[in-house]
């Protein structure tokens, strides 16, 4: 158990919806990241926030949003879904915004669009 | 930005063989360098780590070395067991890029028994 919680594990939607993943980090860790993980593009950088704030940003999509709240959890939001959304996404956290922290994974939540 | 290739992108051993993964990076300024093994469908699981200022780190049976003229690192197992079969990925950040981790493509490790 890492320690970082990620909800729900399963989602199955259609094309054109919204959905909303959540992550709890570890306790005391103020960096939360969002990954996503295909087949076809492997394990993919989407964004970070530390203490509330957006630090850095990946390849995510304009279709995809996320924020950090004040106790520190973190939702990220996918809308107008696509086929090719369907992935594994992770959540990680470290202590820290420097780059050399280790950063500790959830379990991932599992999109299926159909 | 930052590019990691990793290779081999599969590894069969013999149970009790050693087995070696490299990675380079393109970035000379990246400073961290992490390895994740990943089983089937669980969640990719932070098993070494390296820092720019180190050239060898070891665990037990897991040690990469890091050679930053090169700009490649590698992770060593020995002593294989049928349990360390996973894909493994190796990972590379710098302060500039904020925390983000930039993943090699996977090597998929099977060790017979």
């Amino acid at each position: 158990d890492s320690g970082v919680t990620q909800t729900p594990k399963h989602l199955i939607t259609a094309t054109g919806q919204r959905v909303t993943l959540r992550c709890s980090p570890r306790s005391g860790d103020l960096s939360v990241y969002w990954y996503q993980q295909s087949l076809d593009q492997g394990l993919q950088f989407l964004i970070q926030y530390y203490n509330g704030e957006e630090r850095a940003k990946g390849n995510i999509l304009e279709r995809f949003s996320a924020q950090q709240f004040p106790d520190l959890h973190s939702e990220l939001n996918l809308s107008s879904l696509e086929l090719g959304d369907s992935a594994l996404y992770f959540c990680a956290s470290s202590v820290g915004r420097q780059a050399d922290q280790p950063q500790h994974f959830g379990d991932g939540t599992r999109l299926s669009i159909l | 930005g930052e590019n990691v290739e990793q290779h081999p992108s599969t590894l069969s051993v013999q149970e009790g063989d050693s087995a070696v993964i490299k990675c380079t990076y393109s970035d000379s300024a990246s400073n961290y360098f992490p390895w994740y093994k990943q089983e089937l469908g669980k969640r990719p699981q932070l098993i070494i780590d390296i820092r720019s200022n180190v050239g060898e780190k070891k665990d037990q049976r897991i040690a990469v070395t890091l050679n930053k003229t090169a700009k490649h690192f590698s992770l060593h197992i020995t002593e294989t067991q049928p349990e360390d079969s996973a894909v493994y990925f190796c990972a590379a950040s710098k302060e500039e890029y904020g925390n983000k981790l930039v993943f090699g493509a996977g090597t998929i490790l099977r060790v017979k028994s």
